[in-house]
């Protein structure tokens, strides 16, 4: 089964600020990645699809990059609506598996 | 709009059983794999189960594997999660989803959720 592992685990920025939340997987997925963002009582929100694709409808601040293992969810410009806990998921093969999540405060 | 709208959730005993739905509206649902995720509350996310667009391939965690059995009613919109000899280590929300399909000309479809539901509350407890 494949592992994925995010770093770091919290993360407290300021509004203006640019972050980065970075994602390894345990052996390669090529782009079959997907980032979530998920705030408190509610359902996971589709961010970013195969690595670096932007879903309809998310901020253009948000990016995704990476391939292979190693990838990253870069928020440009922080907004305190961004303040949420973000997870990397691969749909490379079964199981799927999420990363632990990061949880972002807006300071 | 698209609508995934889980219900069946609540309390069980640990070894009882419960059936989860998830009704879906404002999308062909036959055209679309579906995924069961869980959550154990302040937790994070756990991949349980999908199965494809016509029912005939299913996969499964290996933690449930065995007691869980996903399905689908293409006629009626609805997606289901049988969870039988429930465990406490089962208790978490579920969330449906529908998956996005892409295609790659070598290594063939890959299958991503993109809209998921509000989540149904199931607590295993005596």
């Amino acid at each position: 089964d494949i592992q994925m592992t995010q770093s770091p685990s919290t993360l407290s920025a300021s509004a203006g600020d640019r972050v980065t939340i970075t994602c390894r997987a345990s052996q390669s997925i090529s782009n079959w990645l997907a980032w979530y963002q998920q705030k408190p009582g509610k359902a996971p929100k589709l961010l970013i699809y195969k690595a670096s694709s932007l879903e309809s409808g998310v901020p253009s601040r948000f990016s995704g990059g990476g391939s292979g293992t190693e990838f990253t969810l870069t928020i440009s410009s922080l907004q305190p609506d961004d303040s949420a806990t973000y997870y990397c998921q691969h749909f490379n093969t079964y199981p799927y598996s999420f990363g632990q999540g990061t949880k972002l405060e807006i300071k | 709009e698209m609508q995934l709208v889980e219900s069946g959730g609540g309390l069980v005993q640990p070894g009882g059983s419960l059936r989860l739905s998830c009704a879906v509206s404002g999308f062909t649902f036959s055209d679309y794999w579906m995924h069961w995720v869980r959550q154990v509350p302040g937790k994070g996310l756990m991949w349980v189960s999908r199965i494809s667009d016509d029912g005939s391939s299913t996969s499964y965690a290996e933690s449930v594997k065995g007691r869980f059995t996903i399905s689908r009613d293409n006629a009626k919109n609805t997606l289901y999660l049988q969870m039988n000899s429930l465990r406490g280590e089962d208790t978490a929300v579920y969330y449906c989803a529908r998956s996005r399909k892409f295609y790659h000309f070598f290594t063939g479809y890959y299958y991503c959720p993109d809209s998921w539901g509000q989540g149904t509350l199931v607590t295993v407890s005596s």
